[in-house]
């Protein structure tokens, strides 16, 4: 789906440090999310949004920060990154209407050291 | 916590034969969807279902939502190795969806 890219694909980091994981997609969709997948887990929401400059908590939102200037990114930023923070974060974004099902981007793999 | 829970965690086919996952919630859903991922891939979209009861065919694929809406099925016919991957359902309460901890199917050919 090239409608919504995510970069990196891969990153590692060291414990501490900040860094932001990009979104962006070209379809005007509303509602963009977050959400990190791990072993044992599924898939955990960690921030939504419905629209530009409106942004909620999902899930597991501690230790990220989110904003969304534009309709078409959704910047994650790890604030201090930790250990337990080594996932994988997928990116999605929805229509309004539902029955279209979220669409998701390709992932970054995250690794905390 | 979890919301929606999925059974089995993993399963194990011989190609040709079926396969289901379960999908619960301990609350009334408003709608569920499901979602396949393949190995190394990111989860794609494969159907929704809205009413109690629903049934919905996609070629060998069968869904199934509960008359209470608390519960899905994902049934599989004569599996294939294309069909390999983890199953997701995602079950919306409120305006939020609650991702299952997914089903994750190996086919042996």
């Amino acid at each position: 789906d090239a409608g919504i890219t995510q970069s990196p694909r891969y990153k590692i980091t060291e414990t501490g440090r900040q860094v932001t994981l990009m979104c962006h997609q070209t379809w005007s969709h509303s509602y963009m999310f977050w959400y990190r997948q791990d072993l044992g887990h599924g898939l955990r929401l960690i921030y939504y949004s419905a629209a530009a400059d409106i942004t909620d908590k999902g899930e597991v939102p501690d230790g990220y920060v989110v904003s969304r200037s534009k309709t078409e990114n959704f910047p994650l930023t790890l604030e201090s990154a930790t250990r337990s923070q080594t996932s994988v974060y997928f990116c999605a974004s929805s229509e309004w209407e539902e029955r279209y099902g979220y669409t998701f981007g390709s992932g970054t793999r995250l690794t905390v050291v | 916590g979890q919301q929606v829970m999925q059974i089995p965690q993993y399963q194990h086919v011989q190609e040709g034969e079926d396969f289901t996952t379960y999908c619960n919630s301990s609350t009334t859903l408003s709608n569920i969807q499901w979602y396949k991922q393949r190995p190394g891939g990111h989860p794609v979209f494969l159907i929704q279902l809205v009413k109690s009861g629903e049934v919905k065919k996609q070629k060998r694929l069968t869904f199934q939502f509960g008359e209470a809406k608390k519960n899905s099925s994902l049934h599989i016919t004569a599996t294939q190795t294309t069909d390999v991957g983890t199953y997701f359902c995602a079950g919306a309460t409120g305006n939020q969806f609650y991702f299952g901890t997914g089903t994750s199917l190996t086919v042996i050919p």
